[in-house]
Order: structure tokens, then sequence, then C-alpha cells
């Protein structure tokens, strides 16, 4: 079944311990990103990533890292969490250009930084 | 910078009602526009989409059509049900960018 799978589904935390939330897709897409969704603000991207090595800023990347040393992961590090980080987060993969181009979400993590 | 305003919600509709959710955009050209619906603990999925003007895009009875002129993708459905209950998200992809921009999402409640 093709899928996106995202770890933990929830996760408390305190402030300043990193954490990384995982993210692996098996479609062999190439685009990955990540989203964090707030009551109000809707989703907002945090980074992206066009293929292996590549990966740009979204919207709201400060106080976030990520990496992509493989195509199948793509790995949300929190170095040091802060309360205001708390929130839902998505990752997303998406399929080729040109062939029903669409995102596929993971089921989300839930995020409480304390 | 490229924008999506979509209504605010909640919107409490009884089963077999009509339903529009508005949605406008703020772009550069002409970027492709999508619906995505997240149901309760899920992540979002397509519900559909139109690249082009005056495109329409329909999946499961709900529409939407590509208005350049207006910069609308309003989603419609005839005859809700009560298993449409979600929240529902307009996004655009910006042009030559790989980023996409999603409006606050509208969760809609179907009361049966």
């Amino acid at each position: 079944e093709a899928q996106v799978t995202q770890n933990p589904r929830y996760l408390i935390t305190v402030t300043g311990k990193k954490l990384t939330v995982t993210c692996s897709q098996n479609m062999n897409h190439e685009y990955m990103s990540w989203y964090r969704q707030d009551p109000g603000l809707g989703l907002r991207q945090i980074y992206y990533s066009m293929n292996v090595e590549v990966t740009d800023k979204g919207d709201v990347p400060e106080g976030y890292k990520v990496s992509r040393k493989e195509k199948r992961n793509f790995p949300l590090i929190l170095e040091s969490p802060s309360p205001n980080q708390t929130s839902l987060y998505f990752c997303a993969s998406r399929s080729p250009m040109g062939i029903g181009e669409k995102l596929f979400f993971g089921s989300g993590t839930q995020l409480s930084v304390l | 910078g490229d924008s999506v305003t979509q209504m605010e919600g909640p919107v409490t509709l009884s089963e077999e009602a009509f339903l529009t959710i508005n949605c406008t955009y703020t772009a550069t050209g002409y970027p492709s526009l999508f619906w995505y619906v997240q149901y309760p603990g899920e992540g979002l999925q397509l519900l559909l989409k139109a690249t082009k003007a005056d495109d329409k895009g329909s999946n499961k009875g709900f529409e939407a059509t590509y208005r350049k002129e207006t910069t609308s993708f309003h989603l419609e459905k005839g005859s809700v049900q009560v298993s449409d209950s979600a929240v529902y998200f307009c996004a655009l992809e910006v042009i030559g960018t790989y980023k996409y921009i999603f409006g606050t999402g509208t969760r809609l409640k179907v009361l049966a």
C-alpha cells in the first residue's frame, strides 16, 4: 500500500531537549515536505526537498532542520524545541509532475513542548 | 506574495443540503489549485484539482471551477452527507517554486 509513515504519532517533551520526527514514503517520490498545522493558520510549509541532498526553506523554517540522505526518508529535527513549536506536524510526498500530481500526507505528529 | 483565503467555519448543514465553501487566491500567473480534505485524526487527502483557467475539478460529487476573472476556486456539492464532515483546505502551488500555500481550512459538520 502506498503510504507516508510518520513517527511518533504523539510526543510530549520539554524545552531544549532535541527531538526527531521521522518520515518515510514507499512510493519512490522525489519531492517531500514538512508542514505544521495550527488553529486559525492552516498548514504552513516548514521545509521541502526536491531530491536526495536537495532541501530548501518553506515559509516557517526557524527552529527546524531537515536532512535527505536517501530518497525514502525525510526526518524533521528540532535541535532545541520551544513551546511555540507545539503543533500538529505533517509530512508529505508528491507524485511526479504530469502524472496525476498530488501530495500524499502522513497521519500527523502531535507535538507538545512544555 | 501568493496567498489563499477561504471562508471561516465552522459550516453546519443538514444532510442533503447544498454546500459552498469559498476560496480566493492571490498569485503571480496561473498556479495549479487544489482542494484537500482532512477527516478526523487523519492526514490531508487530495479531493480535486484544476491546473488552468476554466478547468473544473470534480470528485465524489464535489466540484470546483478555476475562475481567473475572480481569482476564485469555490468548492460545491449538491447534496452533502454526514460522511462529508471534515476540514476542507484550499491550496495553490506557487509557480516555479515547488512550494504550496494552504488556506486556513473550513470545518464542515453535516447533521443527520
